[in-house]
Protein backbone atom coordinates (compact mmCIF):
# COMPACT_ATOMS: atom_id res chain seq x y z
CA UNK A 1 0.00 0.00 0.00
CA UNK A 2 1.29 3.51 -0.89
CA UNK A 3 2.94 5.39 2.07
CA UNK A 4 2.77 8.99 2.88
CA UNK A 5 6.46 9.95 4.60
CA UNK A 6 7.69 12.17 6.67
CA UNK A 7 10.87 13.26 7.85
CA UNK A 8 12.37 14.31 10.60
CA UNK A 9 10.59 11.59 12.69
CA UNK A 10 11.82 14.25 16.18
CA UNK A 11 12.69 17.64 15.50
CA UNK A 12 14.04 19.81 18.39
CA UNK A 13 14.47 23.51 17.69
CA UNK A 14 15.35 26.75 19.87
CA UNK A 15 12.17 29.26 20.46
CA UNK A 16 12.19 31.91 17.50
CA UNK A 17 14.04 29.39 14.84
CA UNK A 18 12.59 28.64 11.63
CA UNK A 19 12.01 24.72 10.92
CA UNK A 20 10.61 23.11 7.62
CA UNK A 21 8.59 19.65 8.29
CA UNK A 22 8.98 17.54 5.35
CA UNK A 23 6.27 14.91 3.52
CA UNK A 24 6.34 12.79 0.98
CA UNK A 25 2.65 12.53 -0.26
CA UNK A 26 1.14 10.03 -2.42
CA UNK A 27 1.98 11.39 -5.85
CA UNK A 28 -1.30 10.89 -7.60
CA UNK A 29 -3.13 11.85 -4.82
CA UNK A 30 -5.36 14.93 -5.30
CA UNK A 31 -5.73 16.78 -1.75
CA UNK A 32 -2.82 17.36 0.72
CA UNK A 33 -3.17 18.62 4.46
CA UNK A 34 -1.40 19.04 7.70
CA UNK A 35 -2.41 18.43 11.33
CA UNK A 36 -1.45 18.17 14.73
CA UNK A 37 -1.85 16.73 17.69
CA UNK A 38 -0.31 18.81 21.27
CA UNK A 39 0.37 16.25 23.36
CA UNK A 40 -2.40 14.85 25.25
CA UNK A 41 -5.02 16.72 23.06
CA UNK A 42 -6.89 16.18 20.19
CA UNK A 43 -5.62 16.17 16.76
CA UNK A 44 -6.33 19.43 14.90
CA UNK A 45 -6.36 20.74 11.02
CA UNK A 46 -4.26 23.00 10.04
CA UNK A 47 -4.39 23.72 6.15
CA UNK A 48 -5.62 21.94 3.24
CA UNK A 49 -3.69 22.03 -0.29
CA UNK A 50 -4.86 21.56 -4.00
CA UNK A 51 -3.61 22.20 -7.22
CA UNK A 52 -0.63 24.12 -5.85
CA UNK A 53 -2.19 26.18 -3.75
CA UNK A 54 -4.02 26.56 -0.37
CA UNK A 55 -7.76 25.70 -0.48
CA UNK A 56 -8.68 26.36 3.39
CA UNK A 57 -6.49 26.80 6.49
CA UNK A 58 -7.57 26.69 10.06
CA UNK A 59 -7.18 29.47 12.92
CA UNK A 60 -4.13 27.70 14.09
CA UNK A 61 -2.39 28.41 10.83
CA UNK A 62 -1.66 32.20 10.68
CA UNK A 63 1.06 34.47 8.96
CA UNK A 64 3.69 31.92 11.03
CA UNK A 65 3.03 29.25 8.93
CA UNK A 66 2.97 28.34 5.04
CA UNK A 67 3.09 25.18 2.60
CA UNK A 68 5.17 24.35 -0.26
CA UNK A 69 4.83 21.94 -2.86
CA UNK A 70 8.04 23.43 -4.43
CA UNK A 71 9.00 19.97 -6.91
CA UNK A 72 5.98 18.15 -7.44
CA UNK A 73 6.52 15.67 -4.47
CA UNK A 74 7.80 17.09 -1.19
CA UNK A 75 4.94 18.62 0.42
CA UNK A 76 6.62 21.11 3.27
CA UNK A 77 5.13 22.96 5.99
CA UNK A 78 7.48 26.00 7.57
CA UNK A 79 7.27 27.47 10.56
CA UNK A 80 8.85 30.97 10.31
CA UNK A 81 9.53 31.75 14.17
CA UNK A 82 8.69 29.02 16.37
CA UNK A 83 7.00 29.55 19.68
CA UNK A 84 6.77 27.03 22.67
CA UNK A 85 3.40 25.96 21.84
CA UNK A 86 3.98 25.20 18.45
CA UNK A 87 5.57 21.88 20.00
CA UNK A 88 3.35 19.41 18.61
CA UNK A 89 3.33 16.32 16.67
CA UNK A 90 2.99 17.35 13.28
CA UNK A 91 0.70 14.74 10.58
CA UNK A 92 0.82 15.10 6.92
CA UNK A 93 -1.94 13.39 4.87
CA UNK A 94 -2.77 12.80 1.57
CA UNK A 95 -6.55 12.57 0.28
CA UNK A 96 -7.35 9.16 -2.02
CA UNK A 97 -7.02 8.88 -5.46
CA UNK A 98 -10.75 9.30 -5.79
CA UNK A 99 -11.69 10.68 -2.67
CA UNK A 100 -10.69 13.89 -0.78
CA UNK A 101 -11.13 13.32 2.91
CA UNK A 102 -7.65 12.59 4.47
CA UNK A 103 -6.82 9.25 4.45
CA UNK A 104 -3.74 8.02 4.68
CA UNK A 105 -1.35 9.78 7.54
CA UNK A 106 2.51 9.76 7.94
CA UNK A 107 3.74 8.51 11.16
CA UNK A 108 4.02 12.09 11.82
CA UNK A 109 7.07 14.67 13.00
CA UNK A 110 7.15 15.39 16.44
CA UNK A 111 8.46 19.01 17.04
CA UNK A 112 9.95 19.90 20.23
CA UNK A 113 10.75 24.04 20.81
CA UNK A 114 12.55 24.69 23.77
CA UNK B 1 -19.61 23.38 14.09
CA UNK B 2 -19.29 19.71 13.41
CA UNK B 3 -17.91 17.89 16.95
CA UNK B 4 -17.25 14.54 18.06
CA UNK B 5 -17.66 12.91 21.17
CA UNK B 6 -16.10 10.22 22.54
CA UNK B 7 -17.29 9.22 26.08
CA UNK B 8 -14.61 6.57 27.31
CA UNK B 9 -11.06 7.60 27.42
CA UNK B 10 -9.88 4.32 28.28
CA UNK B 11 -11.10 1.25 28.08
CA UNK B 12 -9.64 -2.11 29.31
CA UNK B 13 -10.70 -5.46 28.36
CA UNK B 14 -9.49 -9.21 28.15
CA UNK B 15 -8.05 -10.68 25.27
CA UNK B 16 -10.68 -12.42 22.99
CA UNK B 17 -13.39 -10.63 24.81
CA UNK B 18 -15.56 -7.99 22.26
CA UNK B 19 -14.78 -4.45 22.40
CA UNK B 20 -17.00 -1.48 21.36
CA UNK B 21 -15.81 2.01 21.42
CA UNK B 22 -18.63 4.45 21.28
CA UNK B 23 -18.67 7.74 19.19
CA UNK B 24 -20.95 10.50 18.81
CA UNK B 25 -21.06 13.17 16.23
CA UNK B 26 -22.69 16.26 15.35
CA UNK B 27 -22.88 17.48 12.09
CA UNK B 28 -25.26 18.90 9.99
CA UNK B 29 -25.51 16.83 6.89
CA UNK B 30 -24.43 13.38 5.61
CA UNK B 31 -21.41 12.54 7.71
CA UNK B 32 -18.52 10.90 5.77
CA UNK B 33 -17.38 9.10 8.78
CA UNK B 34 -14.03 7.39 10.41
CA UNK B 35 -12.09 5.44 13.01
CA UNK B 36 -7.96 5.97 13.15
CA UNK B 37 -5.84 4.23 15.23
CA UNK B 38 -2.59 5.28 16.68
CA UNK B 39 0.08 3.03 18.02
CA UNK B 40 2.69 4.33 20.26
CA UNK B 41 4.81 6.87 17.97
CA UNK B 42 2.83 5.80 14.83
CA UNK B 43 0.91 8.11 12.64
CA UNK B 44 -2.84 7.54 12.06
CA UNK B 45 -3.64 4.86 10.12
CA UNK B 46 -7.30 4.13 8.98
CA UNK B 47 -9.37 1.44 10.25
CA UNK B 48 -12.88 2.44 8.54
CA UNK B 49 -14.74 4.68 6.98
CA UNK B 50 -18.46 5.23 6.21
CA UNK B 51 -19.48 7.87 3.35
CA UNK B 52 -22.42 6.24 2.55
CA UNK B 53 -24.60 2.91 1.76
CA UNK B 54 -24.78 0.07 3.88
CA UNK B 55 -24.80 1.75 7.75
CA UNK B 56 -22.24 -1.80 8.73
CA UNK B 57 -18.99 -0.76 7.30
CA UNK B 58 -16.00 -3.74 7.66
CA UNK B 59 -12.32 -2.76 7.92
CA UNK B 60 -9.01 -3.62 8.17
CA UNK B 61 -7.65 -5.90 11.07
CA UNK B 62 -10.99 -7.32 11.98
CA UNK B 63 -13.11 -4.35 13.02
CA UNK B 64 -16.29 -2.78 11.91
CA UNK B 65 -18.53 0.06 12.83
CA UNK B 66 -22.25 0.75 12.28
CA UNK B 67 -23.64 4.23 11.24
CA UNK B 68 -26.87 4.80 13.18
CA UNK B 69 -28.17 8.52 11.77
CA UNK B 70 -31.13 8.06 14.66
CA UNK B 71 -28.41 8.18 17.20
CA UNK B 72 -25.86 10.28 15.88
CA UNK B 73 -23.75 7.43 16.10
CA UNK B 74 -20.96 5.49 14.82
CA UNK B 75 -19.59 2.66 16.96
CA UNK B 76 -16.82 0.53 16.38
CA UNK B 77 -16.72 -2.91 17.18
CA UNK B 78 -15.04 -6.08 17.13
CA UNK B 79 -15.85 -9.59 18.21
CA UNK B 80 -12.22 -10.76 19.79
CA UNK B 81 -9.84 -8.68 20.59
CA UNK B 82 -5.94 -9.60 20.53
CA UNK B 83 -3.20 -7.88 22.24
CA UNK B 84 -1.75 -6.07 19.55
CA UNK B 85 -5.05 -3.88 19.44
CA UNK B 86 -3.71 -2.08 22.51
CA UNK B 87 -3.44 1.41 21.21
CA UNK B 88 -5.32 4.76 20.51
CA UNK B 89 -8.69 4.69 18.69
CA UNK B 90 -10.01 8.17 17.17
CA UNK B 91 -13.25 8.78 15.74
CA UNK B 92 -13.26 11.76 12.92
CA UNK B 93 -16.20 13.42 11.13
CA UNK B 94 -15.60 15.50 7.67
CA UNK B 95 -16.65 18.76 7.00
CA UNK B 96 -16.66 19.26 3.08
CA UNK B 97 -14.53 22.55 2.56
CA UNK B 98 -16.11 25.24 0.19
CA UNK B 99 -12.56 25.15 -1.43
CA UNK B 100 -12.66 21.62 -2.08
CA UNK B 101 -11.25 19.09 0.23
CA UNK B 102 -12.15 18.18 3.77
CA UNK B 103 -11.65 18.81 6.97
CA UNK B 104 -11.46 16.22 9.71
CA UNK B 105 -12.73 17.05 13.04
CA UNK B 106 -11.30 14.70 15.72
CA UNK B 107 -12.54 13.69 18.99
CA UNK B 108 -10.50 13.13 21.69
CA UNK B 109 -9.70 9.41 21.31
CA UNK B 110 -9.89 6.10 23.68
CA UNK B 111 -7.14 4.23 24.95
CA UNK B 112 -7.25 0.75 24.53
CA UNK B 113 -5.60 -1.65 27.16
CA UNK B 114 -5.70 -5.32 26.50
CA UNK B 115 -5.35 -8.03 29.06
CA UNK B 116 -3.99 -11.15 28.31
Amino acid sequence: EPEVTQTPSHQVTQMGQEVILRCVPISNHLYFYWYRQILGQKVEFLVSFYNNEISEKSEIFDDQFSVERPDGSNFTLKIRSTKLEDSAMYFCANGGETVNPPLHFGNGTRLTVT
Amino acid sequence: AQSVTQPDIHITVSEGASLELRCNYSYGATPYLFWYVQSPGQGLQLLLKYFSGDTLVQGIKGFEAEFKRSQSSFNLRKPSVHWSDAAEYFCAVALILTGGGNKLTFGTGTQLKVEL
